[in-house]
């Protein structure tokens, strides 16, 4: 069963203090990673996909890196309206009949950045 | 141009009655799914739509559950007789090609619709 394992759950910051948060997965085979931003009341807005080890995309002050085990997101300089709950999701190769499977969402970190 | 729509942003309703939830996709989008999303958990994958056939049903949670797309864009997500258990945010979301043929295709997601049962 395909897993995703988020980390921290809620991370507070000053205006400023860089950090990372990150994304653990267990598939069988990935076809994508992606990262989604979701402010309060609002549905979840595509930051980022990622397709293989070794891959970075970056926007504005997000960074996002991938290994065979887990994704990255670095934040760099954050300013208050980076203040959000951040969303990975996996894809894994199908190994049904199907021949697709679902996206798995991680629970989130929540990031509150203070200025 | 327009994203994902959804209607209504809220709905309150009591227990035992039925609810309808309404999903527009981002226009040429051929893949549609709904989620749910219950606080302080992930998002739950409900049904998946390719054009306006449901592949996959595996996630809605019983038969009080059903969902249908029409001219390959809008869709409804029925919930009859609701429990007090159905109350979350259920999100739609819409992607170009969909969930098979090798690719991973980004899904664009709705506002939500904020259901409350009392």
């Amino acid at each position: 069963e395909d897993q995703v394992t988020q980390s921290p759950e809620a991370l507070r910051l000053q205006e400023g203090e860089s950090s990372s948060l990150n994304c653990s997965y267990t598939v069988s085979g990935l076809r994508g990673l992606f990262w989604y931003r979701q402010d309060p009341g609002k549905g979840p807005e595509f930051l980022f996909t990622l397709y293989s080890a070794g891959e970075e995309k970056e926007k504005e002050r997000l960074k996002a890196t991938l290994t065979k085990k887990e994704s990255f997101l670095h934040i760099t300089a954050p300013k208050p309206e980076d203040s959000a709950t951040y969303l990975c999701a996996v894809q894994a190769r199908s190994t049904s009949n199907s021949g697709y499977s679902t996206l798995t969402f991680g629970k989130g970190t929540m990031l509150l950045v203070s200025p | 141009g327009a994203g994902v729509s959804q209607s209504p942003s809220n709905k309150v309703t009591e227990k035992g009655k039925d609810v309808e939830l309404r999903c527009d996709p981002i226009s040429g989008h051929t893949a549609l799914y709904w989620y749910r999303q219950r606080l302080g958990q992930g998002l739950e994958f409900l049904i998946y739509f390719q054009g306006n056939s449901a592949p996959d049903k595996s996630g809605l949670p019983s038969d009080r559950f059903s969902a249908e797309r029409t001219g390959e864009s809008v869709s409804t997500l029925t919930i009859q007789r609701t429990q007090q258990e159905d109350s979350a945010v259920y999100l739609c979301a819409s992607s170009l090609k969909g969930l098979a043929g090798g690719w991973a295709d980004t899904q664009y997601f709705g506002p939500g619709t904020r259901l409350t049962v009392l």
